[in-house]
């Protein structure tokens, strides 16, 4: 089983609309997620980390986590073609700071 | 707002040789790492340093590769004899003693072994 798996997508929304984005990891140990957004041939950025389980607002974005069925999302709101870019959850694993990303999901929003 | 820089932007590189990538942490952070992405690939973890020495490493850091923080303010990685499939983007990464696990990202380092 993979570590943190994602959905390749595309995802295609249209302009103003909602985005979710989803993420679920095997770790049960993993205390902290974090979502980064990667723009075509640039670095990851991060964009929202999550601890605690329910939902942490940042913005137009959302972080939800769910221990229990080890599952975390991000929701976009008010989609804007900026937005458009390879979202990536991260997850330390190993009892150490190491990060295992997904392999990202990329989202296209449409005008 | 304080930011990880790294150089060079991008570096071409004969096969057998050896490369040198540099990074400049965010000047009060503890912990960096070094991760790379091939092509169409997801970000993969090559090597964590604290406190001047390696704190974790991957099955891709083998003894090709190295990690030096040779002042205080640079953090080097170098691939002693390059391959073809060293050929990647080479982000450094660091984070503060509060926080460990939240990684701030440089712009990259593109490697290309010819």
């Amino acid at each position: 089983q993979k570590e943190v798996e994602q959905n390749s997508g595309p995802l295609s929304v249209p302009e103003g609309a909602i985005a979710s984005l989803n993420c679920t990891y095997s770790d049960r140990g993993s205390q902290s997620f974090f979502w980064y957004r990667q723009y075509s041939g640039k670095s990851p950025e991060l964009i929202m980390s999550i601890y605690s389980n329910g939902d942490k607002e940042d913005g137009r974005f959302t972080a939800q986590l769910n221990k229990a069925s080890q599952y975390v999302s991000l929701l976009i709101r008010d989609s804007q073609p900026s937005d458009s870019a390879t979202y990536l959850c991260a997850v330390p694993t190993g009892g150490g700071n190491k990060l295992t990303f997904g392999t990202g999901t990329q989202l296209k929003v449409e005008l | 707002e304080p930011e990880v820089t790294q150089t060079p932007s991008h570096q071409v590189t004969q096969m057998g040789q050896e490369v040198i990538l540099r990074c400049v942490p965010i000047s009060n952070h503890l912990y960096f790492y070094w991760y790379r992405q091939i092509l169409g690939q997801k970000v993969e973890f090559l090597v964590s340093f604290y406190n001047n020495e390696i704190s974790e490493k991957s099955e891709i850091f083998d003894d090709q590769f190295s990690v030096e923080r040779p002042d205080g303010s640079n953090f080097t990685l170098k691939i002693r004899s390059t391959k073809l499939e060293d050929s990647a983007m080479y982000f450094c990464a660091s984070s503060d003693g509060r926080l460990q696990e939240t990684q701030y990202f440089g712009p990259g380092t593109r490697l290309l072994v010819l």
